[in-house]
């Protein structure tokens, strides 16, 4: 499975949009980009996920460029609950003979502001 | 609806002596993992079952440490001898069959793990 770098920590308004940035240049053409969460003192948590095209769910929005070799998520609206570590992974799906494990890095830690 | 849920939630015990974890995965599901979390670090994948087998033990650390799923349902990690540097949360993961097509693990809040 790919690398992915990160920064390590980001500070972002309450209110304001978190723009989370991954870098995965050495991805290849079937691996998914998955985001997942951590909240002081609990398990990870999933965000979303996507392969090519941006994708949006309640929680957050991902954009991925199109080389594919960096995406940013989307919190656009921070609130002070969404303090915590943000995990990038990439990794090829089960159904194209890849792992069945999520391989987690450092994260970045954002945190909201009031 | 019950989410994972991981016993106990604090483990304190010296050097040498054996521990069990126990995770108990949302219903129905047939996949689970384990992963090992110090502090300022990611979660370090330890072994996933695929019903009762270890389908990849690859993260396991060393032969002391050991994990059964007899039933397909209930997780024990096992861990003999423990040492200082086993000190960690032990986190729990769960998900549904063809799960990698939605990317969702379903993880507890983990058995955080101290050895004196």
């Amino acid at each position: 499975d790919a690398k992915t770098t990160q920064p390590p920590s980001m500070d972002c308004a309450e209110g304001r949009a978190a723009n989370l940035p991954c870098n995965h240049s050495t991805i290849s053409g079937n691996e998914y980009v998955y985001w997942y969460r951590q909240i002081h003192s609990q398990g990870p948590q999933y965000i979303i996920h996507g392969l090519k095209n941006n994708e949006t769910n309640e929680m957050a929005s991902l954009i991925i460029t199109e080389d594919r070799k960096s995406s940013t998520l989307i919190l656009p609206h921070a609130t002070l609950r969404d303090t915590a570590v943000y995990y990038c992974i990439v990794r090829v799906a089960v159904t194209q003979g890849g792992s069945e494990k999520l391989v987690f890095g450092k994260g970045t830690k954002l945190t909201v502001n009031p | 609806g019950a989410g994972v849920s991981q016993t106990p939630s604090n483990k304190v015990t010296e050097k040498g002596k054996y521990v069990e974890l126990r995770c108990d995965p949302i219903s129905g599901h047939t996949a689970l993992y384990w992963y090992r979390q110090s502090l300022g670090q990611g979660p370090e994948f330890l072994i996933y079952f695929q019903g009762t087998g270890a389908a990849d033990d690859s993260g396991l650390p060393n032969d002391r440490f050991f994990a059964v799923r007899p039933e397909g349902s209930v997780s024990t990690l096992k861990i003999q001898r423990t040492e200082r540097g086993d000190s960690a949360v032990y986190l729990c993961a769960s998900s549904p069959q063809g799960w990698s097509n939605t990317g969702e693990l379903f993880f507890g809040e983990g058995s955080r793990l101290t050895v004196l």
